[in-house]
């Protein structure tokens, strides 16, 4: 079964960078977009972009572009997001998905505070 | 972008009862439409994909409709398992956009 293994909760100062990052099984990893979901506590959901694990195209929502950079590993089936110049305002749990959405990682908390 | 408009916010029913959240596309999506349901601390689940295909697992009381650019969830009989946050989608054109979510209660 699909299944998307997602790194755990990270504490990050302003103005850091961070690397979550899901480890996908179950599926062919190479074959299907990787996308990236943020939800601010208690807001909606905020596609962030998509990764093809076959040949490292990304697409990217503008609102991320220079926020987010989008990368896979095929040799370990592994998606990687790396979020930088960190601000409260990107404090949220991020999720991977694919399968057009649907199935998804639990989710992974990243909180920015000094 | 494409907006996609949500309502209600909230809606508190009862069980047994008939419950329909809607979703409006700022244009035309064909049936690029999904429908999630989210617990909290949970990830997304699947519920609606095409617009009107129920996801594998799915109760039956969970179904999809459109009629030309508004979409509809609706739950035949409300059950003690069903609320939470409900979200559309739209998987038509990047960027990728999702309604704010109706938070469903128990009356």
């Amino acid at each position: 079964q699909v299944q998307l293994q997602q790194s755990g909760a990270e504490l990050v100062k302003p103005g850091s960078s961070v690397k979550i990052s899901c480890k996908a099984s179950g599926y062919t990893f190479t074959s299907y977009d990787m996308h990236w979901i943020k939800q601010q506590p208690g807001n909606g959901l905020e596609w962030i972009g998509w990764i093809y694990p076959g040949n490292g195209n990304t697409k990217y929502n503008q609102k991320f572009n220079g926020k987010a950079t989008l990368t896979a590993d095929k040799s370990s089936s592994t998606a990687y997001m790396q979020l930088s110049s960190l601000t409260s305002e990107d404090s949220a749990v991020y999720f991977c998905a694919i399968g057009k959405f649907a199935y998804w990682g639990q989710g992974t908390l990243v909180t920015v505070s000094s | 972008d494409i907006q996609m408009t949500q309502s209600p916010a909230s809606l508190s029913a009862s069980l047994e009862e008939i419950v329909t959240i809607t979703c409006q596309a700022s244009q035309d999506i064909g049936n690029w439409l999904a429908w999630y349901q989210q617990k909290p601390g949970k990830s997304p689940q699947l519920l609606i994909y095409g617009a009107t295909s129920l996801a594998d697992g799915v109760p039956s009381r969970f179904s999809g409709s459109r009629s030309g650019t508004q979409y509809s969830l609706k739950i035949s009989r409300l059950q003690v398992e069903d609320p939470g946050i409900y979200y559309c989608l739209q998987g038509y054109s990047a960027p990728y956009t999702f309604g704010a979510g109706t938070k469903l209660e128990l009356k």
